[in-house]
């Protein structure tokens, strides 16, 4: 199947620094990619969504200036947790769908501590 | 709007017990149903999914049904294996492909020897 590649898996920061997360769909074009955080014993919620060349569209409640999002390509979508606080520690999890998918393909995961 | 409502856990089973996860969605239409599972320390994998009413996915033992007239999509095994051990999540998307999906809030599996 399709493949979804995130990096990093794991990472401990600095409150206040800045995070960049990458997710790349290896073996297809990603017309869209979903960015989605998971908190501890809880499920995944959504937080936005991104189409290659456009603005995300973000999810109620989520902050758009806290939370960049670039698709710049068919490939790669980027997530930057801004000014990271310990409350942004979390799961991050994202997932690429393309023409002709009928699923969604998920990386791995990226687990963010901000101490 | 859409949401999928699956049983709280954790589960403990022994091996080669029966297993059944529980999972109702509500939603307009005729989603499409998906259960995943998470390792741990690892990120999401589908394990079956079905897009239509009386659907049945399966894989790797695991089986659930699609139906419409209760809204349900419950996963069941019928002999669990300490590698089963995971959390799972019903999911379902309004379409197949690039439409967000709504998840559940997963359920804990832990199978002992």
């Amino acid at each position: 199947g399709a493949v979804v590649s995130q990096h990093p898996s794991r990472v401990i920061c600095k409150s206040g620094t800045s995070v960049k997360i990458e997710c790349r769909s290896l073996d297809f074009q990603a017309t869209t990619m979903f960015w989605y955080r998971q908190f501890p014993k809880k499920s995944l919620m959504l937080m936005a969504t991104s189409n290659e060349g456009s603005k995300a569209t973000y999810e109620q409640g989520v902050e758009k200036d806290k939370f960049l999002i670039n698709h710049a390509s068919l490939t790669l979508s980027t997530l930057t947790v801004t000014s990271a606080h310990p409350e942004d520690s979390s799961f991050y999890i994202c997932s690429a769908a393309g023409e002709g998918l009928n699923i969604q393909y998920f990386g791995a995961g990226t687990r963010l501590s901000v101490l | 709007g859409d949401s999928v409502t699956q049983m709280e856990g954790p589960v403990t089973l022994s091996e080669e017990a029966f297993l059944t996860i529980n999972c109702t969605y509500t939603a307009t239409g005729y989603p499409s149903l998906f259960w995943y599972v998470q390792y741990p320390g690892e990120g999401l994998q589908l394990l079956l999914k079905a897009t239509k009413a009386d659907d049945k996915g399966s894989n790797k033992g695991f089986e659930a049904t699609y139906r419409k007239e209760t809204t349900s999509f419950h996963l069941e095994k019928g002999s669990v294996q300490v590698s089963d051990s995971a959390v799972y999540f019903c999911a379902l998307a309004r379409n197949s492909g690039n439409t967000p999906l709504v998840f559940g809030k997963g359920t804990r599996l832990s199978v002992i020897a």
